[in-house]
């Protein structure tokens, strides 16, 4: 099992917002930030948001991070097929002095 | 083009060691935090260990904790990652990261990932 908790799927159609969502607790998300990772079929991983909220240069604006307490979140709006991926969140752990992951979600577009 | 590029995987029986490069180009190595994470077969991400931008500081993964070693040459602009006593779940594509300039673990430079299996 992940430190962080996503869930496994999502999807949506064209055009549609989604969210997936991350949950931590008080000695990762609760005190660092969050990163999200955009991983496409056969791909390495691609950094999609930084720090909680930022956006890395090319990354388009549909795509946001929120946090709050220790619980994260990312959005994705106006959903493309070129979206359809695994998404990784990621914290610091001061317990475990050491990066978790969530497990991962599955994202598809209809 | 900023680039990461690992070598070194292949396959290994139980109990067997290997050692990983990862050769960093087109950017200042020397002043990045560096990380390896990996990823097995149809699994997720799980990170393994770090290095501070001078070789100074390290930590790794319980689960790899006493086994491998990460170290670097800023000489040579490249990132190393030594494992003994390899075990069948260290089966993973291994990637090399770079952390993002003032962060922890932003890691936004990616390797292409080299895969070992640990297999007899």
């Amino acid at each position: 099992q992940s430190v962080l908790t996503q869930p496994p799927s999502a999807s949506g159609t064209p055009g549609q917002r989604v969210t997936i969502s991350c949950s931590g607790s008080s000695s990762n998300i609760g005190s660092n930030t969050v990163n999200w990772y955009q991983q496409l079929p056969g791909t390495a991983p691609k950094l999609l948001i930084y720090t909680n909220n930022q956006r890395p240069s090319g990354v388009p604006d549909r795509f946001s991070g929120s946090k709050s307490g220790t619980s994260a979140s990312l959005a994705i709006s106006g959903l493309q097929s070129e979206d359809e991926a695994d998404y990784y969140c990621a914290a610091w752990d001061d317990s475990l002095n050491g990066v978790v992951f969530g497990g991962g979600t599955k994202l598809t577009v209809l | 083009e900023v680039q990461l590029v690992e070598s070194g995987g292949g396959l290994v029986q139980p109990g067997g060691s290997l050692r990983l490069s990862c050769a960093a180009s087109a950017f200042t190595f020397s002043s990045y935090w560096m990380h390896w994470v990996r990823q097995a077969p149809g699994k997720g991400l799980v990170w393994v260990s770090r290095m501070s931008s001078d070789g100074s500081t390290t930590s790794h993964a319980d689960s790899v904790k006493g086994r491998f070693t990460i170290s670097r040459d800023n000489a040579k602009n490249t990132l190393y990652l030594q494992m003994n006593s390899l075990r069948a779940e260290d089966t993973a594509v291994y990637y090399c990261v770079r952390a993002k300039t003032g962060t922890r673990n932003a890691f936004d430079i990616w390797g292409q990932g080299t895969m070992v299996t640990v297999s007899s």
